[in-house]
């Protein structure tokens, strides 16, 4: 069975600083892992994703996540904060080739000026 | 996503009434899906369809039904709206990366439906 955790509901920054968004999957067989982003009144739209290939994800506005298989997470990064990036963010997951995705419960990233 | 287009974008209606949300796709893609997203739950299925031919259930498709009109069209109806059916219901479409075997889902900008 597959299933995500993401570990924090909110998360806080100011500008220029860091992101970390946590996210834990469980999954039997190799899964796919993806980062989705939802702006406030906006479709989702897909930040990056990661299929067995190079397990450091380089996706767009400077993001970039790592699977790591040992630890089960699949954690999403940006060196920088910026206001733009204020939204909620789905980590989500399926079995390599199979089309149902299993959504996190999401993060919602404040971005402090 | 501009290829992926849902219509109405916002819908009020009333308890019993029959209620249909369409979506249309540019993208090509075989496969399509609806789902719904309450807060706090992420996005949950509801139906999907690999083809014009082929429709499966998600996992909360009671109260809901769909059509594959073609492959750019895929509508959900709800047959007689309740309350708790209020939400944000996103259409997706997607088609296999036979390279890295990966189904990559894009979706449409959402319908926001409240069912008094």
């Amino acid at each position: 069975a597959q299933s995500v955790t993401q570990l924090d509901s909110h998360v806080s920054v100011s500008e220029g600083t860091p992101v970390l968004l946590r996210c834990n999957y469980s999954s039997s067989y190799s899964p796919s892992l993806f980062w989705y982003v939802q702006h406030p009144n906006k479709g989702l739209q897909l930040l990056l994703k990661y299929t067995s290939a190079a397990t450091l994800v380089k996706g767009i506005n400077g993001f970039e996540a790592e699977f790591k298989k040992s630890e089960t997470s699949f954690h999403l990064t940006k060196p920088s904060a910026h206001m733009s990036d204020a939204a909620e963010y789905f980590c989500v997951v399926s079995l390599t080739g199979a089309n149902n995705l299993f959504f996190g419960t999401g993060t919602r990233l404040t971005v402090i000026p | 996503d501009a290829d992926v287009t849902q219509t109405p974008r916002n819908r009020i209606t009333k308890t019993g009434k029959r209620i249909m949300l369409e979506c249309s796709q540019t993208k090509g893609h075989d496969r399509m899906y609806w789902y719904r997203q309450d807060p706090g739950l992420g996005l949950r299925l509801i139906y999907y369809s690999f083809d014009v031919k082929d429709i499966n259930k998600g996992e909360i498709s009671d109260g809901y039904s769909v059509s594959r009109q073609a492959q750019a069209k895929f509508s959900l109806s709800l047959e007689s709206a309740i309350p708790n059916q209020t939400a944000l219901y996103f259409c997706a479409t997607s088609d296999l990366d036979r390279a890295t075997y990966t189904d990559t889902q894009y979706f449409g900008p959402g319908t926001r439906l409240t069912v008094l």
